[in-house]
């Protein structure tokens, strides 16, 4: 993998299911995986940084894990509920750098709450 | 102010104007990024700073866009003779220091072009 990919692109998920999506990454000169949550017209807002293999943090209903030796993170909500709509972009932090603090966003996953 | 404040929020601009964006960083900040999502893309890199060093403009898609920051602080992109093409949300964060801290998001310039 050389770039930051998420799937699936798009979610439909309908409101009190559970859920969850995949942020798969280049694991060589690894640093740091943050997840940012970003709905319409606001700001990105920060969900979690993790750096160390095996990581699991929770913030309410929302959870995220890394493997940094396999190159992915998952993402689960727990629950379902409509102002979880939003788009969840995962990035990649570099050990070395390189352009933009090694910085390498996700496409983000688009998760759309069904009432 | 407590968050990165940018300004204009929305933009309509008729093709071949300029056009100014601005980036206010949280104070302290030493890393300011400048980001862009047109419809249906990801996240593009535009251009970072960091502190005093010279600025990493590897991802400015043409000679048309350039980006200052001044005093360290305040940042103002710009974009020469618009094309449609550069119609999306213009996104700018800052953080401090380097690698692995939070990335604090504005809330974005929407752009569009005419």
């Amino acid at each position: 993998i050389l770039n930051v990919e998420q799937s699936p692109q798009s979610l439909h998920v309908q409101e009190g299911d559970s859920t969850n999506f995949t942020c798969s990454f280049p694991s060589s000169n690894f640093y740091a995986l943050h997840w940012y949550r970003w709905e319409t017209a606001k700001s990105p807002e920060a969900l979690f940084v993790m750096t160390l293999n095996g990581d699991e943090k929770k913030k309410g209903r929302i959870s995220a894990t890394l493997n940094t030796k396999e190159g992915y993170s998952y993402l689960y909500i727990k629950g379902s509920q409509p102002e979880d709509s939003a788009t969840y972009l995962c990035v990649e932090s570099l050990f070395s750098g390189g352009g933009a603090d090694g910085l390498t966003f996700g496409k983000g996953t688009h998760l759309i709450i069904q009432p | 102010g407590a968050g990165v404040s940018q300004s204009p929020s929305n933009k309509v601009t008729e093709k071949g104007k300029d056009v100014e964006l601005r980036c206010d960083p949280i104070s302290g900040h030493t890393a300011l990024y400048w980001y862009r999502q047109s419809l249906g893309q990801g996240l593009e890199f535009l251009i970072y700073f960091q502190g005093n060093s010279a600025p990493d403009k590897s991802g400015l898609p043409s000679d048309r866009f350039s980006a200052e920051r001044t005093g360290g602080s305040v940042s103002t992109l710009t974009i020469q003779r618009t094309q449609q093409e550069d119609s999306a949300v213009y996104l700018c964060a800052s953080s401090f220091g380097r690698q692995g801290n939070t990335i604090y998001f504005g809330e974005g310039s929407w752009l569009t072009v005419v």
